[in-house]
């Protein structure tokens, strides 16, 4: 049974469009994260979510909104998709602090989204 | 935020060789943390390090908790063609994380 799983895992896509990528964790986590990883492999948080509450919102665009239905599940949803939201994103969940105060992340497969 | 400077960017190497590769903090850590991420899947975290001078191992790899608080240092000894991946610092707490190292194995 996968811990954090994501979906689709391959999404392509006209300029212009909304499109949403869905993730759920079943571990028990009370943290979930939205992470973009570049064509450079660069892996950068966009959004974190503790308990249903934003707790992390990194410089992204408005066009990204991430909506937290309940703890097990932080969806992306992303309108009006450009040319540059191609890449993959990561979701991941944590327990806060959990090891000697460090979050420990558990990451998702990952969403390979084309914006052609 | 925490800047994370990781170094080398990028390693090929042959079969059977050790690799070594560090990061580097602008604040002070109380824990560092290592991740791999194998082609096409998401990172998996190796090691976890919690206080300075720490030095911990897990099979083949090996990673240290600098003095100072602001670096660590990820050594793999023996590589194997799996050992193929990006390997990830990060901190404690600021969810960010360093550059990357992409580890290439030559059979």
């Amino acid at each position: 049974d996968t811990a954090v799983s994501q979906t689709p895992k391959y999404l392509v896509t006209q300029m212009g469009n909304d499109k949403s990528i869905k993730c759920e964790q079943n571990l028990g986590h009370d943290t979930m994260y939205w992470y973009k990883q570049d064509s450079k492999k660069f892996l950068k948080i966009m959004f974190s979510y503790n308990n249903k509450e934003l707790i992390i919102n990194e410089t992204v665009p408005n066009r990204f909104s991430p909506k937290s239905p309940d703890k097990a599940h932080l969806n992306l949803h992303i309108n009006s998709l450009e040319l540059g939201d191609s890449a993959v994103y990561f979701c991941a969940s944590s327990r806060r602090g959990s090891i000697a105060g460090a979050n420990v992340l558990t990451f998702g497969a990952g969403s390979r989204l084309t914006v052609l | 935020g925490q800047q994370l400077n990781q170094s080398p960017q990028s390693m090929f190497i042959q079969e059977g060789e050790d690799v070594s590769m560090n990061c580097t903090s602008s604040s002070i850590f109380n824990t560092w943390l290592w991740y791999k991420q194998d082609p096409g899947e998401g990172p998996v975290l190796l090691i976890a390090l919690y206080k300075a001078g720490e030095l911990t191992s897990n099979g083949r790899l090996t990673a240290q908790f600098g003095i100072t608080r602001k670096d660590s240092f990820l050594n793999i000894s023996a590589s194997i063609p799996s050992d193929v991946g990006i390997y990830f610092c990060a901190g404690p707490n600021d969810m960010r994380f360093g550059a990357g190292t992409r580890l290439t194995v030559k059979p």
